[in-house]
This record gives structure tokens, sequence and C-alpha cells, in this order.
């Protein structure tokens, strides 16, 4: 059971837009910026999003992270096959005195 | 461009010490307001962080594993490293070292390891 829910599975046509969610508490998401990471097939996770909602050099603006209260959202426009991996959102948690994950997202494009 | 890398044995017995050692190049570990730390992932699974640590020794560990975790810095090196004691079946994961970059109270992962397999098995 992972402090960050996140839904185990998404999915859209490419093209299209699709939101992955993370809710969390007032000790992490609610107080702390939240990250999001993309792990493709096979490989390491990479940084996505930090900061709520800045993107590394690199990462195409068709990626978004926005954050409201105590829940964080990854939106990703104009979807393509490239796209499908698994996503995580993550915050400094300050109960817990550390880093928590969410338990990601598994995209698939249709 | 920094690169770390993770090395180590890919398989370790029950109830033995699991030891990993990360090798940071295209830049230095210490003098530097970054810090380092250890991820892992279990097959077919999420992620999990581990601990990190910051070159003057300053360390953080996820509170369920601290009294089996040491995160410790080999300056001279350029190396950081990771130990678990008495693992179990439940330690099998891939193990990921990353640089904790960014400052104050926007800390993320940026750069990452390829990731090592560790099997836990008599």
């Amino acid at each position: 059971q992972s402090v960050l829910t996140q839904p185990p599975s998404a999915s859209g046509a490419p093209g299209q837009r699709v939101t992955i969610s993370c809710f969390g508490s007032n000790s992490n998401i609610g107080t702390n910026n939240v990250n999001w990471y993309q792990q493709l097939p096979g490989t390491a996770p990479k940084l996505l999003i930090y900061s709520n909602n800045q993107r590394p050099s690199g990462v195409p603006d068709r990626f978004s992270g926005s954050k409201s209260g105590t829940s964080a959202s990854l939106a990703i426009s104009g979807l393509q096959s490239d796209d499908e991996a698994d996503y995580y959102c993550a915050a400094r948690d300050d109960s817990l005195s550390g880093v928590v994950f969410g338990g990601g997202t598994k995209l698939t494009v249709l | 461009q920094l690169q770390l890398q993770e090395s180590g044995p890919g398989l370790v017995k029950p109830s033995e010490t699991l030891s990993l050692t990360c090798t940071v190049s295209g830049g230095s570990i210490s003098g530097t307001i970054h810090y380092w730390g250890w991820i892992r992932q279990p097959p077919g699974k999420g992620l999990e962080w581990i601990g990190h640590l910051h070159y003057t020794g300053s360390t953080y560990y996820n509170s369920s594993l601290k009294s089996r975790v040491t995160i410790s810095v080999d300056t001279s090196k350029n190396q950081f490293s990771l130990k678990v004691t008495s693992v179990t079946a439940a330690d099998t994961a891939v193990y990921y070292c990353a640089r904790r970059g960014g400052s104050g109270g926007s800390r993320y992962f940026d750069y990452w390891g390829q990731g090592t397999l560790v099997t836990v098995s008599s």
C-alpha cells in the first residue's frame, strides 16, 4: 500500500490527452512539491516533471503537471506510442521524514 | 554529463548482507548541495525509496528499512554505497542509485543509474 495513491492503469488513443492523478495527504503533497517520473519498459526511471509543474530540459511540452491541495496530476497531450510507460508521482513526506512514491500508473496507448 | 553506475553481487543468500556501490562520473560527489540516494523496485512492482545522504555525512533512511540499512560515501573514489543486513526474499529487487538534485524545498532524483538486479536466494 503506497502512501501516494495512483490509478494502476490509464489509456488513450494516439493524439488524445490523458491525465494521471496522484492523491496524498497534508504531510506530503499538501506541504511539499510533487515530482513525476517516467519509466519506459526495461529502463531506469527518468525525471519528467519536478516541483509540481516544471519540465527538465529535453522533456516535451506535451507533458505538464499541476497540484491542488493534497492531489497532483500529470497530463499528457498529443499521445504517442512512445509514451507507453509506467508513471510515478513522488513527494517528501514530513511525517515519515522521507520520500514517498505512488504505486505507479501503467499507460497504454491504444 | 553526470553518470551513475551500480555494481555488486547479483545473488545474496538469505540472512546475509547485500552490498552495492554506486560510482559517479562526470561530476563530483563532494562540494555540492546535492544528495545521493538509493531506490529499489521489486520485480513487477513499484519504486521504494531506501535512503539518501550528503557527502558531509548526513543520512536519511526509509523508516521501514532503517534498522537494516546503511548508506555511506567514499569521496576519494567518488562513490557511495548501500548495505542491507539480514536480507530475505522480500529484498529481491532492482536497485537504483540516483542523485537527489535541486535545492531547498525543491528536490528530486534527476540522474539515475541503470539499475542492478539483486536476487536473494540460497
